[in-house]
Protein backbone atom coordinates (compact mmCIF):
# COMPACT_ATOMS: atom_id res chain seq x y z
CA UNK A 1 0.00 0.00 0.00
CA UNK A 2 1.70 3.54 -1.13
CA UNK A 3 1.64 5.72 2.12
CA UNK A 4 2.58 8.74 -0.23
CA UNK A 5 0.99 9.30 -3.89
CA UNK A 6 2.84 11.15 -6.41
CA UNK A 7 1.62 12.71 -9.54
CA UNK A 8 2.28 12.92 -12.77
CA UNK A 9 5.29 9.90 -13.15
CA UNK A 10 6.76 12.56 -16.00
CA UNK A 11 6.82 16.41 -16.47
CA UNK A 12 8.09 18.24 -19.34
CA UNK A 13 8.87 22.19 -18.95
CA UNK A 14 9.98 24.35 -20.96
CA UNK A 15 13.16 26.43 -19.61
CA UNK A 16 11.64 29.69 -17.55
CA UNK A 17 8.59 27.45 -16.80
CA UNK A 18 7.36 27.03 -13.88
CA UNK A 19 7.38 23.25 -12.81
CA UNK A 20 4.63 21.60 -10.57
CA UNK A 21 4.36 18.06 -8.68
CA UNK A 22 1.83 16.87 -6.51
CA UNK A 23 1.23 14.65 -3.88
CA UNK A 24 -0.78 13.41 -1.75
CA UNK A 25 -1.41 11.01 1.81
CA UNK A 26 -4.12 9.28 3.79
CA UNK A 27 -2.55 9.03 7.37
CA UNK A 28 -2.96 12.07 9.21
CA UNK A 29 -0.22 11.02 11.63
CA UNK A 30 2.68 12.16 9.23
CA UNK A 31 3.92 15.92 10.23
CA UNK A 32 7.12 16.01 8.59
CA UNK A 33 7.27 15.95 4.46
CA UNK A 34 10.40 16.68 2.75
CA UNK A 35 11.36 16.61 -0.77
CA UNK A 36 13.97 14.89 -2.45
CA UNK A 37 16.04 15.46 -5.40
CA UNK A 38 18.01 12.87 -7.01
CA UNK A 39 19.84 13.18 -10.32
CA UNK A 40 20.89 9.50 -12.10
CA UNK A 41 23.56 7.25 -10.48
CA UNK A 42 23.37 9.69 -6.88
CA UNK A 43 21.16 9.12 -4.17
CA UNK A 44 18.43 11.63 -3.31
CA UNK A 45 19.52 15.03 -1.89
CA UNK A 46 16.88 16.91 0.71
CA UNK A 47 15.51 19.86 -1.25
CA UNK A 48 12.95 21.53 0.90
CA UNK A 49 10.68 20.44 4.06
CA UNK A 50 7.59 21.46 5.44
CA UNK A 51 6.09 20.65 8.65
CA UNK A 52 1.80 21.17 8.50
CA UNK A 53 1.67 24.17 10.72
CA UNK A 54 2.72 26.32 7.76
CA UNK A 55 0.94 26.52 4.76
CA UNK A 56 3.67 27.51 2.70
CA UNK A 57 8.16 27.25 2.64
CA UNK A 58 9.45 29.10 0.01
CA UNK A 59 13.25 28.35 -0.57
CA UNK A 60 14.91 30.27 -3.59
CA UNK A 61 12.97 28.67 -6.93
CA UNK A 62 11.72 25.97 -4.81
CA UNK A 63 8.39 26.60 -3.10
CA UNK A 64 6.00 23.65 -1.13
CA UNK A 65 2.48 24.81 -0.86
CA UNK A 66 0.47 22.65 1.96
CA UNK A 67 -2.91 21.62 2.81
CA UNK A 68 -3.55 20.01 5.82
CA UNK A 69 -7.66 19.88 5.52
CA UNK A 70 -7.00 17.69 1.88
CA UNK A 71 -3.62 16.23 2.93
CA UNK A 72 -2.24 16.89 0.14
CA UNK A 73 1.32 19.18 -0.57
CA UNK A 74 3.21 20.10 -3.81
CA UNK A 75 6.13 21.30 -4.77
CA UNK A 76 6.79 24.37 -6.96
CA UNK A 77 10.06 24.93 -8.90
CA UNK A 78 9.67 29.03 -10.38
CA UNK A 79 11.90 30.12 -13.66
CA UNK A 80 12.60 25.99 -14.33
CA UNK A 81 16.08 25.43 -15.53
CA UNK A 82 17.74 22.61 -17.58
CA UNK A 83 20.16 21.73 -14.40
CA UNK A 84 16.64 20.97 -12.74
CA UNK A 85 16.39 18.06 -14.46
CA UNK A 86 16.15 15.24 -12.01
CA UNK A 87 13.86 13.16 -10.58
CA UNK A 88 12.06 14.63 -7.57
CA UNK A 89 10.23 12.26 -4.76
CA UNK A 90 8.03 13.91 -2.27
CA UNK A 91 8.13 11.70 1.35
CA UNK A 92 6.62 11.93 4.68
CA UNK A 93 7.53 10.83 8.13
CA UNK A 94 5.38 10.64 11.78
CA UNK A 95 6.68 11.60 15.11
CA UNK A 96 7.93 8.29 16.60
CA UNK A 97 8.68 6.76 13.55
CA UNK A 98 12.15 6.93 12.52
CA UNK A 99 11.73 6.08 8.24
CA UNK A 100 10.26 7.75 5.42
CA UNK A 101 8.14 7.05 3.43
CA UNK A 102 8.26 8.25 -0.10
CA UNK A 103 6.11 8.89 -3.12
CA UNK A 104 6.83 6.70 -7.04
CA UNK A 105 8.99 10.15 -8.11
CA UNK A 106 8.07 11.96 -11.18
CA UNK A 107 10.98 12.53 -13.70
CA UNK A 108 11.46 16.39 -14.73
CA UNK A 109 13.15 17.28 -17.80
CA UNK A 110 13.65 20.89 -18.88
CA UNK A 111 14.05 22.01 -21.88
CA UNK A 112 16.31 24.50 -23.35
CA UNK B 1 34.79 12.44 2.35
CA UNK B 2 32.28 13.89 3.79
CA UNK B 3 29.09 12.04 2.32
CA UNK B 4 28.04 8.80 2.45
CA UNK B 5 29.43 6.31 0.74
CA UNK B 6 28.69 3.07 -0.75
CA UNK B 7 30.15 -0.18 -1.70
CA UNK B 8 30.03 -1.80 -4.81
CA UNK B 9 28.48 0.72 -6.99
CA UNK B 10 27.57 -2.55 -8.80
CA UNK B 11 26.65 -5.93 -8.11
CA UNK B 12 25.66 -8.84 -10.88
CA UNK B 13 24.83 -12.04 -9.11
CA UNK B 14 23.43 -15.66 -10.06
CA UNK B 15 20.24 -16.70 -8.23
CA UNK B 16 21.19 -18.36 -5.51
CA UNK B 17 24.06 -16.46 -4.50
CA UNK B 18 24.55 -14.36 -1.61
CA UNK B 19 26.09 -10.70 -1.63
CA UNK B 20 27.33 -7.83 1.31
CA UNK B 21 26.84 -4.45 0.45
CA UNK B 22 28.38 -2.20 2.29
CA UNK B 23 27.99 1.44 3.82
CA UNK B 24 30.07 3.81 5.33
CA UNK B 25 28.13 6.81 6.56
CA UNK B 26 29.08 10.16 7.76
CA UNK B 27 31.53 10.21 10.80
CA UNK B 28 29.80 11.06 13.36
CA UNK B 29 26.13 10.08 12.09
CA UNK B 30 24.32 8.01 14.72
CA UNK B 31 21.26 6.57 12.86
CA UNK B 32 22.02 4.39 9.76
CA UNK B 33 19.39 3.74 7.52
CA UNK B 34 18.80 1.24 4.20
CA UNK B 35 16.12 1.50 1.64
CA UNK B 36 15.75 -0.32 -1.48
CA UNK B 37 14.61 1.15 -4.54
CA UNK B 38 12.80 -0.73 -7.52
CA UNK B 39 13.59 0.75 -10.79
CA UNK B 40 11.20 3.65 -11.61
CA UNK B 41 10.18 3.78 -7.53
CA UNK B 42 10.55 5.34 -4.45
CA UNK B 43 12.95 3.96 -1.79
CA UNK B 44 11.22 1.42 0.52
CA UNK B 45 12.53 1.49 4.27
CA UNK B 46 14.62 -1.30 5.07
CA UNK B 47 16.06 -1.09 8.47
CA UNK B 48 17.51 1.08 10.75
CA UNK B 49 20.21 1.00 13.59
CA UNK B 50 20.90 3.57 16.52
CA UNK B 51 24.84 3.29 16.93
CA UNK B 52 24.91 -0.52 16.82
CA UNK B 53 21.35 -1.64 17.91
CA UNK B 54 19.59 -2.60 14.95
CA UNK B 55 15.92 -0.93 16.20
CA UNK B 56 13.61 -1.61 13.01
CA UNK B 57 13.86 -3.94 10.44
CA UNK B 58 10.30 -4.19 10.20
CA UNK B 59 10.83 -3.15 6.26
CA UNK B 60 13.19 -5.78 5.67
CA UNK B 61 10.88 -8.30 3.15
CA UNK B 62 12.46 -12.04 4.09
CA UNK B 63 14.65 -13.63 6.34
CA UNK B 64 17.39 -13.75 3.69
CA UNK B 65 18.21 -10.23 4.20
CA UNK B 66 19.96 -9.38 6.96
CA UNK B 67 21.75 -6.25 8.47
CA UNK B 68 24.51 -5.19 10.97
CA UNK B 69 26.30 -2.40 12.62
CA UNK B 70 28.81 -4.31 14.82
CA UNK B 71 30.92 -1.36 15.87
CA UNK B 72 28.02 1.27 15.20
CA UNK B 73 29.58 2.85 12.38
CA UNK B 74 30.10 0.95 8.93
CA UNK B 75 27.60 -1.54 8.16
CA UNK B 76 26.81 -4.65 5.54
CA UNK B 77 23.34 -5.47 4.26
CA UNK B 78 23.73 -8.71 3.06
CA UNK B 79 21.29 -11.16 1.19
CA UNK B 80 21.78 -14.56 1.09
CA UNK B 81 20.35 -17.10 -1.94
CA UNK B 82 19.65 -13.99 -4.03
CA UNK B 83 15.87 -14.10 -5.68
CA UNK B 84 15.35 -12.22 -9.21
CA UNK B 85 12.90 -10.02 -7.69
CA UNK B 86 15.70 -8.82 -5.58
CA UNK B 87 17.35 -6.64 -8.19
CA UNK B 88 16.99 -3.56 -7.41
CA UNK B 89 19.14 -0.27 -5.80
CA UNK B 90 20.11 -0.33 -2.40
CA UNK B 91 20.69 2.48 -0.63
CA UNK B 92 22.44 3.99 2.51
CA UNK B 93 21.39 6.63 4.61
CA UNK B 94 22.49 8.41 7.96
CA UNK B 95 21.64 11.35 9.93
CA UNK B 96 23.05 12.93 13.08
CA UNK B 97 21.23 12.62 16.10
CA UNK B 98 21.55 13.78 19.83
CA UNK B 99 23.01 11.19 22.42
CA UNK B 100 21.06 8.23 23.52
CA UNK B 101 18.21 9.96 21.23
CA UNK B 102 16.73 7.88 18.18
CA UNK B 103 16.71 9.68 14.90
CA UNK B 104 13.51 12.25 15.11
CA UNK B 105 11.13 14.09 13.32
CA UNK B 106 13.33 16.15 10.64
CA UNK B 107 16.83 14.68 11.12
CA UNK B 108 18.31 15.00 7.57
CA UNK B 109 18.95 11.41 6.04
CA UNK B 110 21.79 11.95 3.86
CA UNK B 111 21.79 9.23 0.87
CA UNK B 112 24.78 7.40 -0.42
CA UNK B 113 24.88 6.75 -4.59
CA UNK B 114 23.22 3.51 -3.62
CA UNK B 115 24.48 -0.49 -5.01
CA UNK B 116 22.73 -1.66 -7.89
CA UNK B 117 22.10 -5.00 -7.68
CA UNK B 118 21.30 -7.24 -10.67
CA UNK B 119 20.63 -10.60 -9.66
CA UNK B 120 20.27 -12.78 -12.80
Amino acid sequence: QQQVKQSPQSLIVQKGGISIINCAYENTAFDYFPWYQQFPGKGPALLIAIRPDVSEKKEGRFTISFNKSAKQFSLHIMDSQPGDSATYFCAAQQTGANNLFFGTGTRLTVIP
Amino acid sequence: GAGVSQSPRYKVAKRGQDVALRCDPISGHVSLFWYQQALGQGPEFLTYFQNEAQLDKSGLPSDRFFAERPEGSVSTLKIQRTQQEDSAVYLCASSFSLPDREAALGDEQFFGPGTRLTVL
